[in-house]
């Protein structure tokens, strides 16, 4: 079975805190594609950052930092010194083999506090 | 500018109508998709197409239907066998190839009055 966990409903930060957004997926498929989206307010989905299976390596993407860790199934999403514009609904998903479509976690509220 | 557009953006529905949302891109993409989204809850898929004439059910297509006549255009009815359609609907569409990333569009509000 494909699925993906954020077990974080909601988190509330203050401005300039970190704030580390949990995802762990399940899939049976060697080769797989892993997602984290943004939704603002506005409703549309932003993407952020797409890894294969096959590479592991850690990205930053100036605050933007992301761990992805086969050993655990994870790929978490790191937000340094937050903003309030970081303020959004962030999900985690999965592509799989030769499937084309995504599957979402439930997302993570993510409120910054001025 | 390159992207997605979804109308309406909101849409009110009385009991036993069928209506029917927009989705157009002009992105070239081959594929493209309808997903769900509920209060606290993920996408979850409606239909998606890869390719024109052509579709495939996702996991909760009962009582939507969609149609492929043209690349550029995805639309989605939300028949009235659908009991619980208040919702928000996003459509999206990628290249072909499981490592590319769906654009979305701003979805729609659907709700039944």
């Amino acid at each position: 079975a494909q699925k993906v966990t954020q077990a974080q409903t909601e988190i509330s930060v203050v401005e300039k805190e970190d704030v580390t957004l949990d995802c762990v997926y399940e899939t049976r498929d060697t080769t797989y594609y892993l997602f984290w989206y943004k939704q603002p307010p506005s409703g549309e989905l932003v993407f952020l950052i797409r890894r294969n299976s096959f590479d592991e390596q850690n990205e930053i993407s100036g605050r933007y930092s992301w761990n992805f860790q086969k050993s655990t199934s994870s790929f978490n999403f790191t937000i340094t010194a937050s903003q309030v514009v970081d303020s959004a609904v962030y999900f985690c998903a999965l592509r799989w083999g030769s499937a084309r479509q995504l599957t979402f976690g439930s997302g993570t509220q993510l409120t910054v506090l001025p | 500018d390159g992207g997605i557009t979804q109308s309406p953006k909101y849409l009110f529905r009385k009991e036993g109508q069928n209506v029917t949302l927009s989705c157009e891109q002009n992105l070239n993409h081959d594929a493209m998709y309808w997903y769900r989204q509920d209060p606290g809850q993920g996408l979850r898929l409606i239909y998606y197409s890869q390719i024109v004439n052509d579709f495939q059910k996702g996991d909760i297509a009962e009582g939507y239907s969609v149609s492929r006549e043209k690349k550029e255009s995805f639309p989605l009815t939300v028949t009235s066998a659908q009991k619980n359609p208040t919702a928000f609907y996003l459509c999206a569409s990628n290249h072909q190839g499981a490592n590319t990333e769906a654009f979305f569009g701003q979805g729609t509000r659907l709700t039944v009055v």
